[in-house]
């Protein structure tokens, strides 16, 4: 069974730039989220998808930040304009439908490392 | 809000000595307990988790974790390192019951196993 994968893997834009971060979760995982990495500081929660709903999108930081997810699929998470401030690394992870358990296992991919010049 | 102390960002130790990497977590409320680990180009990959039931939590390659609710900690030990080992370590929680199911990630803490 495939992982989650995540596209492009390294990104390096300028100040201004416009970037498309594409994240592919498990297949049959309902339940899909995004968290980043600023160096030094520690993984923060973005948002989560439920299908193609966001269900919590309470760490975005702010309106530069897009994400979407048609057809419960895969996501894209655009940045436009980009800051010098949103380099990092953004991990996407999925975990299937939460039915009865208590919790369900998030699946991460490798991440996208992205360098605003 | 909850949060996720790991003090120490690297952690230097020999083969084959013991090791104990350091979480603490403050939250109001019951929380589950994680413990994530990076190794180097990959993406984190789950190492075991406390729900509830036995304190004591145990991994496939030989570590352990033991959730303390009175001291709030959840430390990562292993009796005994290997080189691949080498590895970020990430504690996480998530508050049990609330319906969210957002991670809070300590800083990490990067283990380096010394031949």
């Amino acid at each position: 069974e495939a992982g989650v994968t995540q596209f492009p893997s390294h990104s390096v834009i300028e100040k201004g730039q416009t970037v498309t971060l594409r994240c592919d979760p498990i297949s049959g995982h309902d339940n899909l989220y995004w968290y980043r990495r600023v160096m030094g500081k520690e993984i923060k929660f973005l948002l989560h998808f439920v299908k193609e709903s966001k269900q919590d999108e309470s760490g975005m930081p702010n309106n530069r930040f897009l994400a979407e997810r048609t057809g419960g699929t895969y996501s894209t998470l655009k940045v436009q304009p980009a800051e010098l401030e949103d380099s990092g690394v953004y991990f996407c992870a999925s975990s299937p439908r939460t039915g009865t358990s208590v919790y369900n296992e998030q699946f991460f991919g490798p991440g996208t490392r992205l360098t605003v010049l | 809000a909850q949060s996720v102390t790991q003090l120490d960002s690297q952690v230097p130790v020999f083969e084959e000595a013991p090791v104990e990497l350091r979480c603490n977590y403050s939250s109001s409320v019951s929380v589950y307990l994680f413990w994530y680990v990076q190794y180097p180009n990959q993406g984190l990959q789950l190492l075991l988790k406390y729900l509830s039931g036995s304190t004591l939590v145990e991994s496939i390659n030989g570590f352990e974790a033991e959730f303390n609710k009175s001291q709030t900690s959840f430390h990562l030990r292993k009796p005994s390192v290997h080189i691949s080992d080498t590895a970020e370590y990430f504690c996480a929680v998530i508050l049990s019951g609330a319906g969210s199911y957002q991670l809070t990630f300590g800083k990490g803490t990067k283990l380096s196993v010394i031949p």
